[in-house]
């Protein structure tokens, strides 16, 4: 079974700077995908970004990106230009690609990064 | 117009009691999950289905049934309620093959049981 774990429980990062949020996962599959959701006090989960393991470019989505590193099974967030809006907690997943087989289709979760946001 | 809404956004029961969580998409998805979000905010699968098969966690109680009307609906039907129930359940969708794979959730339901 696939493991995904966040070493950081909590973050904090003063507006306008730069922070990173690490993820390491264990697995045996050689495809896959991993993203980072985002979780403000509102409750809702929201994708921040995905990346695929075949693809050993890495993702961005403006001012956010990721440095993935297949071999040492790592996937950290990088967060530019921190805004007050950036501030919740940050979850790590992990899915399967291998569809024909029962649960592969689910997420596996990080126990989370709670982001704090300094003015 | 949301993507996956459940609906109640809040519960309070009493232990005991039988109780429905509903979740609809209108993404067109094959694939409906039920997310369990604990007090210290760990997040667990409980259920994953499509039009072909049910896969449960095998941790979940039976007490937790779900129930698919049809393609856009799974429900989350809970019977016996106890206090260690108390959770934020969440309902997502995704799509099994094609450009986008990621999960799209709903806004959650958070189950008190007194």
């Amino acid at each position: 079974a696939q493991t995904v774990t966040q070493s950081q429980p909590e973050m904090s990062v003063q507006e306008a700077e730069t922070v990173t949020l690490s993820c390491t996962y264990d697995t045996s599959e050689s495809d896959y995908y991993l993203f980072w959701y985002k979780q403000p006090p509102s409750r809702q989960m929201i994708l921040v970004i995905r990346q695929e393991a075949y693809k050993q470019q890495n993702a961005t989505e403006n001012r956010f990106s990721v440095n993935f590193q297949k071999a040492a099974k790592s996937f950290s967030l990088k967060i530019s230009d921190s805004q007050l809006g950036d501030a919740a907690m940050y979850f790590c997943a992990y899915r399967s690609t291998l569809i024909a087989r029962g649960s592969a289709r689910q997420l596996t979760f990080g126990s989370g990064t709670q982001l704090t946001v300094l003015p | 117009d949301t993507a996956v809404s459940q609906t109640p956004k809040y519960l309070v029961t009493q232990m005991g009691n039988d109780k429905s969580i509903k979740c609809e998409q209108n993404l067109g998805h094959d694939t409906m999950y039920w997310y369990k979000q604990d007090s210290k905010k760990f997040l667990k699968i409980m259920f994953s289905y499509n039009n072909k098969e049910l896969i449960i966690n095998e941790t979940v109680p039976n007490r937790f049934s779900p129930k698919s009307p049809d393609k856009a609906h799974l429900n989350l039907h809970i019977n016996s309620l106890e206090l260690g129930d108390s959770a934020v359940y969440f309902c997502a969708s995704s799509q099994d093959r094609g450009v986008v794979v990621e999960a799209f959730f709903g806004q959650g339901t958070r189950l008190t049981v007194v």
